[in-house]
């Protein structure tokens, strides 16, 4: 059974700062790994999709990577502004079976940038 | 232009009462979700239909249902909420198929609040 952990479970910076965002999986049998962010009572947005043959992903001052045999992704935050404030959830879709595209997800980072 | 809707974004009912949330998408996808999401956990995926074939995840109580009449439409049905079921109820769908495994796409979730 897939397991998937994030740490830390929260992070409060100042504003410029950049940061690491940590997740580990058990199963390296995966097709792809995506983050997401959620705002407080809101849907989740994707941010990053990696398939399981690429190492990393960039868009804009967010970069993600993955090392799909050690189970392990980071997501990077350059710069990091108030707005970026929010749950940051890590999510494998585990290959083999008929998982049809099932997402496993990590309990989330819980990430303040303050002023 | 939405893609995956969620019909209401806010649901109160009470104890014992049954209620249904709905879903709908304009990608044709083939498969749906549903994932419940208590407060400040990750995610957990409830059901799927692959076009369908109705697949419940083995620890989903008795007391959740679910309906998918056409490709575009899924309902989910708690037949008698009990306290613990309130969270937020978040719809995805994706395509899969021997050519395409294609990430999910969220629906902004329905708030389900039991008195």
């Amino acid at each position: 059974k897939q397991e998937v952990t994030q740490i830390p479970a929260a992070l409060s910076v100042p504003e410029g700062e950049n940061l690491v965002l940590n997740c580990s999986f058990t199963d390296s049998a995966i097709y792809n790994l995506q983050w997401f962010r959620q705002d407080p009572g809101k849907g989740l947005t994707s941010l990053l999709l990696i398939q399981s043959s690429q190492r990393e992903q960039t868009s804009g001052r967010l970069n993600a990577s993955l090392d799909k045999s050690s189970g392990r992704s980071t997501l990077y935050i350059a710069a990091s502004q108030p707005g970026d404030s929010a749950t940051y959830l890590c999510a494998v879709m585990s290959a083999g079976g008929t998982s049809y595209g099932k997402l496993t997800f990590g309990q989330g980072t819980i990430l303040t940038v303050h002023p | 232009d939405a893609m995956v809707i969620q019909n209401p974004r806010y649901q109160v009912t009470q104890f014992g009462k049954p209620v249904t949330l709905s879903c709908s998408q304009t990608l044709n996808h083939n498969v749906m979700y549903w994932y419940q999401q208590k407060s400040s956990q990750a995610p957990k995926l409830l059901f799927h239909y692959y076009d369908k074939d109705f697949n419940n995840e083995a620890d989903t109580p008795d007391n959740f249902q679910s309906r998918r009449p056409n490709t575009s439409f899924c309902f989910l049905d708690i037949r008698s909420p009990g306290l613990g079921d309130a969270a937020m109820y978040l719809c995805a769908t994706s395509r899969w198929d021997s050519q395409s495994r294609e990430t999910q796409y969220f629906g902004p979730g329905t708030r389900l609040l039991v008195l």
